[in-house]
């Protein structure tokens, strides 16, 4: 079945970069129908959607972060990846890659079924 | 944004109890719901996608119901490994989660 894998550094510095990558193994990324989402929960609390990807490169982010986000998908690696710019230490969170699915028309009207493991960023100097 | 408010924000039922969750949408968002269970260190897991549908796996004792603004999770007999936290979440527009329930022992 069908199962993903973040990986990427475990602390950033402030004010630089956040990259995540999320290796999808099982199956391939550029199935028909599925969005590929990137969450974050900050510690202790609830869950927060920074946005998702296409396997054409379409993209759709979170509207209260969409000005430091950037995703991209690499479809011969069957990855996808997240930039997070100009971090802080309220970006400090464990971040999730998850599948969407049953997507089309910026909707997955079917939740999100599959999950990484989650990777934990802190943002500290 | 469409805001998703859950209730209660815990809980401590007993092993066998029927639980109840509730989840409102500060706008109607149809039938695009869906609810996670999520335990310490894990990642979220689909119990319930649009609002009623059982994902594939998923013990028949939780249960979902509701459109429009409000909607229910419903655990019929509470067993040991349900104790977590469940988070709704709207797949209307982009998607946001509920505050989350956890359900804690008694």
């Amino acid at each position: 079945q069908v199962q993903l894998q973040e990986s990427g550094p475990g602390l950033v510095k402030p004010s630089q970069t956040l990259s995540l990558t999320c290796t999808v193994s099982g199956g391939s990324i550029r199935s028909g129908g599925y969005y590929w989402n990137w969450i974050r929960q900050h510690p202790g609390k609830g869950l927060e959607w920074i946005g998702y990807i296409y396997y054409s490169g379409s993209t759709y982010y979170s509207p209260s972060l969409k000005s430091r986000v950037i995703m991209s998908v690499d479809t011969s690696k069957n990855q996808f990846s997240l930039k997070l710019t100009s971090v802080t230490a309220a970006d400090t969170a464990v971040y999730y890659c998850a599948r969407g699915v049953n997507c089309s028309g910026g909707r997955c009207y079917d939740g999100m079924d599959v999950w990484g493991q989650g990777t934990t960023v802190t943002v500290s100097s | 944004d469409i805001q998703m408010t859950q209730s209660p924000s815990s809980l401590s039922p007993s092993v066998g109890d029927r639980v109840t969750i509730t989840c409102r949408a500060s706008q109607t968002i149809s039938n695009y719901l869906n609810w996670y269970q999520q335990k310490p260190g894990k990642a979220p897991k689909l119990l319930i996608y649009a609002a009623s549908s059982l994902q594939s796996g998923v013990p028949s004792r939780f249960s979902g119901s509701g459109s429009g603004t409000d909607f229910t999770l419903t655990i019929s007999s509470l067993q040991p490994e349900d104790f977590a936290t469940y988070f709704c979440q709207q797949s209307y527009s982009a998607p946001t989660f509920g505050g989350g329930t956890k359900v804690e022992i008694k």
